[in-house]
């Protein structure tokens, strides 16, 4: 069966320090990853995937299929990433169907 | 870029009542919409995915005769809760594939419609 997990649900760190947001996914065949992100009182939008293998904001995530991963990065983390984000994993079938994870919300204090 | 409208953005019924969402896509066409439910701090399920000109398809669990979805147009989905009960009390969120180009497998989002149903 298809699954993201994201396994936490909250990570605070301060202005300036790492963040990593983990994700983990299982999926029998060849899947396509995303990250979207939601800032408080705004919609749900794309954050990146990992096909473009793009940088957005500053932020990163490299798919690694041995780990079944595709954990999110950010060297230096700003007050405004703070948000709730969702990893999601797209099917490569007809279906264009995504499977969200949990979320983790990231808190950038100051 | 490519924008979804969510129509209501609240609305509050009494039980028994019915409640139509409507998702909108503008300035392109989409022939699939999805239809997500996000419970408090929880994440999004997907409920169904609405096609243009044929019948929605539900993911298991979810009753289709209680989640009407009808998609009559390329720019046009509407969701309706019938008999609505407390339990339907939840965040609708629709979806639609961003238009050819900008990536295939990109959603674009709505930006909810939150039902309390009394």
């Amino acid at each position: 069966a298809q699954r993201v997990t994201q396994p936490e649900k909250l990570l605070s760190v301060f202005k300036g320090a790492p963040v990593e947001l983990k994700c983990n996914y299982s999926y029998s065949g060849s899947p396509e990853l995303f990250w979207y992100v939601q800032y408080s009182r705004q919609r749900l939008q794309l954050l990146l995937r990992h096909i473009s293998r793009e940088s957005i904001k500053g932020f990163t995530a490299d798919l690694n299929k041995g780990e079944t991963s595709f954990h999110l990065k950010k060297p230096f983390a700003q007050e405004e990433d703070s948000a709730m984000y969702y990893c999601a994993l797209n099917r490569m079938d007809s279906s264009y169907k995504l499977i969200f994870g949990s979320g983790t919300r990231l808190l950038v204090r100051p | 870029g490519a924008v979804v409208s969510q129509h209501p953005s609240w609305v509050i019924c009494k039980s028994g009542t019915s409640v139509k969402i409507e998702c909108r896509s503008l300035d392109f066409q989409a022939t699939t919409m999805f239809w997500y439910r996000q419970f408090p701090k929880q994440s999004l399920m997907l409920m169904a995915t609405s096609n243009e000109g044929s019948k929605a398809t539900y993911e298991q669990g979810v009753e289709k005769d209680k989640f009407l979805i009808n998609h009559a147009s390329l720019t046009l989905s509407t969701l309706t809760v019938t008999s609505a009960h407390p339990e339907d009390s939840s965040f609708y969120i629709c979806s639609a594939r961003a238009p050819r180009g900008s990536g295939a497998n990109v959603l674009t989002f709505g930006a909810g419609s939150r039902l309390t149903v009394l």
